[in-house]
């Protein structure tokens, strides 16, 4: 079936530096989707991008479909403490009827 | 509020013993889903069912049964449980034409 790469698994970082995660797949895909997970709680959807070489933009977040739609990142811009928590990408499989979410990149920031 | 509702948000079981986590959306959503969550493992979906009275196996089904008893409703039983089952379980939904999920806020279960 259908799998999706997502690297790095963890990411420690102090408080004002970035962090980006990728999310890689061997087949081109018809869209991507972006979650939040904090500690304890449950995925929230962030974002959804469709179009080969989308870029958005949610204050410091920024969301990135590569070119051939086989990739995606996410990068946040000067880590705050908030910004703690798993975040996941997840694409469509099953004749669009279903999400294979990536392992995740949790990350940790520091003051 | 508006969401996805999970019972119970804890539960411990010994091995053998079965139990029913329930799941309810109000949101008037077709499909809904099921995944276990463990560490290092990210989301894996066990069941989902597109519309009410469809179910269909995900990636790690065995152990499991689902019932969609309404279009509001998507149980997940667990026949025998097993210590390989002690996961946290969470129940999503989607609506017509989207394929965004929204979660509930989780079944901790704990199999000894």
């Amino acid at each position: 079936g259908q799998q999706v790469m997502q690297i790095p698994q963890y990411q420690h970082v102090q408080e004002g530096e970035d962090f980006t995660t990728y999310c890689n797949s061997s087949t081109t895909l018809s869209n991507i989707q972006w979650y939040k997970q904090r500690p304890g709680g449950h995925p929230v959807f962030l974002i959804q991008l469709v179009k080969s070489g989308e870029v958005k933009k949610q204050k410091r977040l920024t969301f990135q479909f590569g070119e051939a739609k086989k990739n995606s990142s996410l990068h946040i811009t000067a880590t705050q403490t908030t910004d703690v928590g798993t975040y996941f990408c997840a694409v469509l499989t099953g004749g669009g009827n279903k999400l294979t979410f990536g392992t995740g990149t949790q990350l940790k920031v520091e003051l | 509020n508006a969401g996805v509702t999970q019972t119970p948000k804890f539960q411990v079981l010994k091995t053998g013993q079965s139990m029913t986590l329930q799941c309810a959306q109000d949101m008037n959503h077709n499909s809904m889903y099921w995944y276990r969550q463990d560490p290092g493992m990210g989301l894996r979906l066990i069941y989902y069912s597109a519309s009410e009275g469809t179910t269909d196996k995900g990636e790690v089904p065995n152990g499991y049964n689902v019932s969609r008893l309404n279009k509001r409703e998507f149980s997940l039983r667990l026949e025998s449980a097993a210590p390989s089952q002690t996961s946290v379980y969470f129940c999503a939904s989607s609506g017509t034409g989207s394929s965004t999920e929204i979660f509930g806020n989780g079944t901790r279960l704990t199999v000894t």
